[in-house]
């Protein structure tokens, strides 16, 4: 099975500054067809999650563009360039190339 | 508006069986594959079963194959899952979501299943 590993698991940020989010997978994320299947999802305290960022690198509607996705193979990267007090929450990385699809173990984003 | 609400949670004893139900709306349910993903008290995302559009094709984690059974109704608009020998680490937020291009689209809000003596 596919292991994501994500770091750091814990990212205390100032508001307006970047933050970045890194996450690994044990083998390569590149499927037969040609694609890469990372997501991003963000879950706020109390709440569901919500999905960011599919296929790498592309926005969810209704994600603002300070959210990005990035990286190939097996290394992958969620940056936000201005933390705001709503990106407070736990975020995770997903492979969906190879089943059992698996999630990462998630970073806490909290505001210092 | 994609509507997901899952119900039939609750506390089982070890051993025991329980089915989920998650009604879904908003959108054309026959038209896409469906999901089980749970989070334990405290814990990380785990995804537990997956089912296609027609229910041809079903896909388990390792840790529930054999015990869990995912299936749905479209002409109802309803997503199942039957959990049988449920144990501890069973225990946890169960969400019902779309699924997509390899990945999740909607989630619902989850219903939380307790597997305790």
């Amino acid at each position: 099975d596919v292991v994501m590993t994500q770091s750091p698991l814990s990212l205390p940020v100032t508001l307006g500054q970047p933050a970045s989010i890194s996450c690994r997978s044990s083998e390569s994320l590149v499927h037969s067809n040609g694609n890469i299947y990372l997501n991003w999802f963000q879950q706020r305290p109390g709440q569901s999650p919500r999905r960011l960022i599919y296929k790498v690198s592309n926005r969810d509607s209704g994600v603002p563009d300070r959210f990005s996705g990035s990286g190939s193979g097996t290394d992958f990267t969620l940056k936000i360039s201005r933390v705001e007090a709503e990106d407070v929450g736990i975020y995770y990385c997903m492979q969906g190339t190879n089943w059992p699809y698996s999630f990462g173990q998630g970073t806490k984003l909290e505001i210092k | 508006e994609v509507q997901l609400v899952e119900s039939g949670g609750g506390l089982v004893q070890p051993g025991g069986s329980l089915r989920l139900s998650c009604a879904g709306s908003g959108f054309t349910f026959s038209n896409y594959w469906m999901s089980w993903v749970r989070q334990a008290p405290g814990k990380g995302l785990e995804w537990v079963a997956n089912i296609k559009y027609d229910g041809s094709e079903k896909y388990y984690v390792d840790s529930v194959e054999g015990r869990f059974t995912i299936s749905r109704d479209n002409a109802e608009n309803s997503l199942y899952v039957h959990m049988n020998s449920l144990r501890a680490e069973d225990t946890g937020l169960y969400y019902c979501a779309t699924s997509a291009d390899h990945s999740i689209i909607d989630w619902g809000q989850g219903t939380l299943v307790t597997v305790s003596s």
